[in-house]
């Protein structure tokens, strides 16, 4: 069935090191991928989005790449700070006519100082 | 603007009692989401409206009605409240259209039932 889900639960880093999020799906059908931040005690913020139709994209300090070859979904963090400390959710949309997203169950991001 | 916003922040509730969610935008958004995200996990959806007097079932409906009467405003009312609704509920919006699929979300109401 479709379903988004993460490699790893959780990831601590140093500040200051890149950070790699990764995310596989199984709906080949996705044709829009989001990810999002989620801070403790509030709800999710966008960070960025791609669409099938693209490989990479780019935001600031950010970066996510697609491979549909292989179903998976990456979000870099370039010089990670203390505030990118958070849960990332990466979701996907189905091209079908239905806006509605699919999230998967979340990696916690720890920035160590 | 304030964007999504949701109350209550918090609320304790007894089995089988009725509450309802209040969720309002100013953003004037088409399309208007509720999500339950427990413990560790994802989001769920659980009722969406792509338009006023337009309501559809997510994932997860069983226990919640929605109405949307106004582009504004999606409440969300629990009938009967049970221990497995214990959850956080969060309320978002899009534009729709097809331009672009973010949603915005609120802050977030945390039930404890018990």
């Amino acid at each position: 069935g479709e379903s988004v889900g993460l490699h790893l639960p959780t990831l601590s880093v140093q500040e200051g090191d890149n950070s790699i999020i990764n995310c596989a799906y199984s709906n080949s059908a996705s044709d829009y991928f989001i990810w999002y931040k989620q801070e403790s005690g509030k709800g999710p913020q966008f960070i960025i989005d791609i669409r099938s139709n693209m490989d990479k994209r780019q935001g600031q300090r950010v970066t996510v790449l697609l491979n549909k070859t292989v179903k998976h979904l990456s979000l870099q963090i370039a010089a990670t700070q203390p505030g990118d400390s958070a849960v990332y959710f990466c979701a996907e949309k189905d091209q079908g006519g239905s806006e509605k997203l699919v999230f998967g169950k979340g990696m916690k991001l720890t920035v160590n100082p | 603007n304030a964007g999504v916003t949701q109350t209550p922040k918090f609320r304790i509730l007894k089995i089988g009692q009725s509450m309802t969610l209040q969720c309002t935008q100013d953003m004037n958004h088409n399309y208007m989401y509720w999500y339950r995200q427990d413990p560790g996990m994802g989001l769920k959806l659980i009722y969406y409206s792509v338009g006023a007097g337009i309501t559809d079932k997510g994932e997860v409906p069983n226990g919640y009605n929605v109405s949307r009467s106004t582009t504004e405003d999606f409440p969300l009312r629990l009938e009967l409240a049970a221990p497995s609704q214990t959850s956080v509920y969060f309320c978002a919006c899009s534009k729709g259209g097809g331009l672009t699929y973010e949603q915005y979300f609120g802050p977030g109401t945390r039930l404890t039932v018990t």
